[in-house]
């Protein structure tokens, strides 16, 4: 299995709900990224995680709160979001932090309505 | 941190002909350039990567080069097809740093 795959594909929520994003990659990758995209921009990294820990979080607001069960799955808990927030949100993983390649989920479409 | 400019924004192109994108990092450290393609609606896609230490890279139809000592590289497709239309975006990552650093993207189009 050489994918990252996330879900859902698409969400809709309301600004009081709670919701969560799901990324899960079964190469053995031990560094894994979570990243913000909106529409006719790059990626925009939010949050690194190596060998189940956080390493990196990119000054993101508490509304948005990572989660590393495993090694194999990636988490992105949803709290009291603002419309601003409605993106494409990806996952990607890599071998370690050190190693060079990242590979990149589908991503979830995500409205806050 | 790192600072990625890329140029230019959009790009079209005939079908058959080459395309050049072209990027400017501003970290000396930096020893790693990959490029993604992403299609309308898909994921960011890896299609081809350089590291400091060498200056250039090819993979059938495209090609990467790399000039530390102008901080630029730059991506190049040669006989362009239809399934070559999408976004391109470059990015940079300085050594010892987990964060890798986008350029704003290309919009490359080809004419059939």
């Amino acid at each position: 299995d050489t994918e990252v795959t996330q879900t859902p594909k698409h969400l809709v929520m309301g600004m009081t709900n709670k919701k969560s994003l799901k990324c899960e990659q079964h190469m053995g990758h031990r560094a894994m990224y979570w990243y913000k995209q909106k529409a006719k921009k790059p990626p925009e990294l939010m949050f690194v995680y190596s060998y189940e820990k956080l390493s990196i979080n990119e000054s993101v607001p508490s509304r948005f709160s990572p989660e590393c069960p495993n090694s194999s799955l990636l988490n992105l808990h949803l709290h009291a979001l603002q419309p601003e927030d409605s993106a494409l949100y990806l996952c990607a993983s890599s071998q370690r932090t050190s190693a060079y390649e990242q590979y990149f989920g589908p991503g979830t479409r995500l409205t806050v309505t | 941190g790192e600072n990625v400019e890329q140029h230019p924004s959009t790009l079209s192109v005939q079908e058959g002909d080459s395309a050049v994108i072209k990027c400017t990092y501003s970290d000396s450290a930096s020893n790693y350039f990959p490029w993604y393609k992403q299609e309308l609606g898909k994921r960011p896609q890896l299609i081809i990567d350089i590291r400091s230490n060498v200056g250039e890279k090819k993979d059938q139809r495209i090609a990467v080069t790399l000039n530390k000592t102008a901080k630029h590289f730059s991506l190049h497709i040669t006989e362009t097809q239809p399934e070559d239309s999408a976004v391109y975006f470059c990015a940079a990552r300085p050594f010892g740093n987990e964060k890798l650093t986008f350029g704003t993207g290309t919009r490359l189009t080809i004419i059939p």
